[in-house]
């Protein structure tokens, strides 16, 4: 059935490491995908999202593009920093209606 | 972007109490707000999907007599988990949108447990 699946956290990485943090989706059609991003005490922010196949999201250096051939929209970032310490979901949704997500990675990154 | 609270960030009750779920929009009217669950090492799921002045939409196998969802005005809904259970525990979060476009704004989530 529709759903998500990102890859389990947490992740640790270094300062200036590259960060991939993959999704697959499921669902009939083409939907809107999205990455949010939760830092500590906050609620969910929109980070970058993509409407239709091959279109590239991209947002304080992160980047996904949405594949449709592999229904996948991996998030990257060149190098990381401390800052980017979250915990990033990934979703997708048809206008106005729900939204399915993933279970979310954590990310940690270490000066 | 547009802001959402949620009250409380975090809230432990007893069994059998009642707990209220708070969800705001500070900056915008928000016609219709989505209820979230989360449980350890799961993804959200939806719960149900409320719009001003109307009956929440109940997600199937969420009972909406235990998670009762009032919309009353343009920037307040409102969860309240009757007769909590230490099975209730888990992530709510909820997220608010105009209806003008295709994003959401969410609140920072309530971790609700039940002792």
């Amino acid at each position: 059935g529709d759903s998500v699946t990102q890859m389990e956290g947490p992740v640790t990485l270094s300062e200036e490491a590259f960060l991939t943090i993959n999704c697959t989706y499921t669902a009939t059609g083409y939907p809107s995908l999205f990455w949010y991003v939760q830092y500590p005490g906050e609620g969910l922010q929109l980070l970058l999202k993509a409407t239709k196949a091959d279109d590239k999201g991209s947002n304080k250096g992160f980047e996904a593009t949405y594949r449709k051939e592999t229904t996948s929209f991996h998030l990257e970032k060149g190098s990381v920093q401390v800052s980017d310490s979250a915990v990033y979901f990934c979703a997708w949704r048809y206008n106005f209606n729900k939204f399915y997500f993933g279970s979310g990675t954590k990310l940690n990154v270490k000066p | 972007g547009a802001v959402v609270s949620q009250h409380p960030s975090w809230v432990i009750c007893k069994s059998g109490t009642s707990v209220k779920i708070e969800c705001r929009s500070l900056d915008f009217q928000a016609t219709t707000m989505f209820w979230y669950r989360q449980f350890p090492k799961q993804s959200l799921m939806l719960m149900a999907t409320s719009n001003e002045g109307s009956k929440a939409t109940y997600e199937q196998g969420v009972e909406k007599d235990k998670f009762l969802i009032n919309h009353a005005s343009l920037t307040l809904s409102t969860l309240t988990v009757t007769s909590a259970h230490p099975e209730d525990s888990s992530f709510y979060i909820c997220s608010a949108e105009s209806g003008a476009n295709t994003e959401a704004f969410f609140g920072q989530g309530t971790r609700l447990t039940v002792v």
